[in-house]
């Protein structure tokens, strides 16, 4: 099945730079991939996701890249703020064109964005 | 758009007593709901995949018995623990994507056990 592999597991930044989260999956049949930040207590959200037939994909702060090839993608937030601390959690999956929608996450990343 | 409540947000009762928890599409339909288990510090491990009218389908290690879905309308699945045991204390969060939509999954805020 799909594994899931996500670094680092935390990540310390100073408000404005940049943070960068990477996650590698093994299933080469998964084609869907979202970002879900969460907040102490609560659910998780959706930040922003990628499907295979797009390498990049971005939104405001928030972009994602995707390797198919090398079977990797990546979170970049840029002009972090502390607004921004949470878990970050990557995850993959066939989607629904490919038989399996069932998500498989990674272990997360806590970020912390100090003033 | 795309709102998932859970109801209760959190919940305390006794060892051997049953708890239900609510999952509930507010402004779309789902036909598909997912429930999920997280421990403190973990990530999310997939229970079961719930499909409006039909049977659950549970992931290997999961228990039917003792978490039984139910999914009888395209804006309500319910998950109920049976028979608790503390070490079912966990945060049991769920999801929904939209009948026809894509394999979005949106999230509710999840609901804390506490099993004495």
């Amino acid at each position: 099945g799909e594994n899931v592999e996500q670094h680092p597991s935390t990540l310390s930044v100073q408000e404005g730079d940049s943070a960068v989260i990477k996650c590698t999956y093994s299933d080469s049949a998964s084609n869907y991939f979202p970002w879900y930040k969460q907040e102490l207590g609560k659910g998780p959200q959706l930040i922003i996701d990628i499907r295979s037939n797009v390498g990049e994909k971005k939104d405001q702060r928030i972009a994602v890249t995707l390797n198919k090839t090398a079977k990797h993608f990546s979170l970049h937030i840029t002009e972090t703020q502390p607004e921004d601390s949470a878990v970050y959690f990557c995850a993959a999956s066939r989607g629904t064109q490919g038989g399996s929608e069932k998500l498989v996450f990674g272990k997360g990343t806590k970020l912390t964005v100090n003033p | 758009g795309a709102v998932v409540s859970q109801h209760p947000s959190w919940v305390i009762c006794k060892s051997g007593t049953s708890v239900k928890i609510e999952c509930r599409s507010l402004d779309f339909q789902a036909t598909t709901m997912f429930w999920y288990r997280q421990f403190p510090k973990q990530s999310l491990m997939l229970m079961a995949t719930s499909n409006e009218g039909s049977k659950a389908t549970y992931e290997q290690g999961v228990e039917k018995d003792k978490f039984l879905i139910n999914h009888a309308s395209l804006t309500l699945s319910t998950l109920t623990v049976t028979s608790a045991h503390p070490e079912d204390s966990s945060f049991y969060i769920c999801s929904a994507r939209e009948t026809g939509g894509r394999e979005t999954q949106y999230f509710g805020p999840g609901t804390r056990l506490l099993v004495l």
